[in-house]
């Protein structure tokens, strides 16, 4: 069972460059949460979708974009990489039926030099 | 919007109990998570708390009181594996979106 799959695992970027970091779950969730973690400032949520075709800003959406195209899709896009941007990303799910865990993919880390 | 607090770091000894806190501020609370962070990985379920009590589920119990916006994470029988970030999440309102504290670094020392 593989879960939340993300994709690449670590990456560097130049500043102004773009990206997408990939994120599909094989459960059928309809919830699916962008978060990043910055050293001693636990996660926060950049984006997040309750279902295809629906997507919402979380506390620091400035300088993202997604997309919720399927049930098991949720790529994020940087389009002009900052220094600012550097972090450690989160892809996460669940089903959205009322006080549920998240499953976590296993993280992206990015830096923008 | 929501408050959590949680202590920055903590250590303690092999074989030792350790509770960690969690205050938070919250209007339309529906519950609170708790997840271990290991260094380099990503963060796994722990246990949640919806009502006032203590839910107990191995070495690992979480409390909760809502009157009071706290909750804790006991950990018993302290093993060096135990070494991780522990992050305390709050749900609220009709959105039940989590937001997370900064989490609790817990160094297990022999």
């Amino acid at each position: 069972n593989a879960g939340v799959t993300q994709t690449p695992k670590f990456r560097i970027l130049k500043i102004g460059q773009s990206m997408t970091l990939q994120c599909t779950q094989d459960m059928n969730h309809n919830y699916m949460y962008w978060y990043r973690q910055d050293p001693g400032m636990g996660l926060k949520l950049i984006y997040y979708s309750v279902g295809a075709g629906i997507t919402d800003k979380g506390e620091v959406p400035n300088g993202y974009n997604v997309s919720r195209s399927t049930t098991e899709d949720f790529p994020l896009r940087l389009e002009l990489a900052a220094p600012s941007q550097t972090s450690v990303y989160f892809c996460a799910s669940n089903e959205g039926q009322g006080i549920e865990k998240l499953f976590f993919g296993s993280g992206t880390q990015l830096s923008v030099l | 919007g929501q408050n959590i607090d949680q202590p920055t770091e903590m250590t303690a000894t092999e074989g030792a109990i350790v509770q960690i806190n969690c205050t938070y501020q919250t209007s339309g609370f529906n519950g609170l998570f708790w997840y271990q962070q290991h260094a380099g990985e990503a963060p796994t379920f722990l246990s949640y708390n919806v009502l006032d009590g203590l839910e107990e589920k191995g070495r690992f119990s979480s409390f909760l009181s809502r009157s009071k916006g706290y909750s804790y994470l006991l950990l018993k029988e302290l093993q060096m594996k135990d070494s991780a970030s522990y992050l305390c999440a709050v749900t609220s309102g009709g959105s039940y979106i989590p937001t997370f504290g900064r989490g609790t670094s817990l160094i297990v020392h022999p």
